[in-house]
């Protein structure tokens, strides 16, 4: 597609819930990475996905966190048993390679845990 | 030392005038300098990449410091709609494999007033 498609964009679910967000890169980039971020925050790295390379998985904050990439393609990002601290926005990015140049980033998913 | 270290602000600028921020980075082989902007509740968005030599985009100019770890941005003749949150991204080069993805810096709240 022409930019990166993120969705839902807005998901309010119940503690204790699991939520799986979507992310589809630009067609042809290489480089997914997931981001979230926290109201007033910066942005915190989550998980790193390059080709058909082992993922970096270094950024998620616990093993309730999860990521696959399918096809080297379409993206998901799975949280089970939410936590409140888990709402924030969650921001998928796209580049031709592990550099960039520069990376695009999808309008996010904003993940309310009530 | 964080990595990526910027004054938050806000920044409260008269539209016309000149403005500019530091961001200081602590890894010193860091190999790739940005800056993003983010409106908000949006996505960050590529403003411009820092060379070692400096560039500049219009009313914008971009330094890079390596001796002090630095980089700078620089904004002339403001404009209300440069109204925004600009966020410092440096890329790091790690040896031995891991990811190098863009490490952000929390931002500059930068408030254009008429």
């Amino acid at each position: 597609g022409a930019g990166v498609s993120q969705s839902p964009s807005n998901k309010v679910t119940e503690k204790g819930k699991d939520v799986e967000l979507r992310c589809d890169p630009i067609s042809g980039h290489t480089a997914l990475y997931w981001y979230r971020q926290s109201l007033g925050q910066g942005l915190e790295f989550l998980i790193y996905f390059q080709g058909n390379s082992a993922p970096d998985k270094s950024g998620l904050p616990s093993d309730r966190f999860s990521a696959e990439r399918t096809g080297g393609s379409v993206s998901t990002l799975t949280i089970q048993r939410t936590q409140q601290e888990d709402s924030a926005v969650y921001l998928c990015a796209s580049s031709l390679g592990r550099r960039g140049p520069g990376y695009t980033f999808g309008s996010g998913t904003r993940l309310t845990v009530v | 030392r964080k990595e990526v270290e910027q004054d938050p602000g806000p920044f409260n600028v008269p539209e016309g005038a000149t403005v500019a921020f530091n961001c200081t980075y602590s890894n010193s082989a860091s190999q790739s300098f940005f800056w993003y902007r983010q409106d908000c509740r949006k996505e960050p968005k590529l403003l411009m990449s820092v060379y070692s030599s400096g560039n500049e985009d219009g009313r914008f100019t971009a330094q890079l410091n390596r001796a002090s770890q630095y980089i700078s941005l620089l904004i002339r003749d403001s404009k209300l709609s440069d109204s925004a949150t600009y966020l410092c991204v440096v890329n790091p080069r790690y040896s031995g494999g891991g990811a190098d993805g863009l490490t952000f810096g929390k931002g500059t709240h930068l408030i254009i007033q008429p």
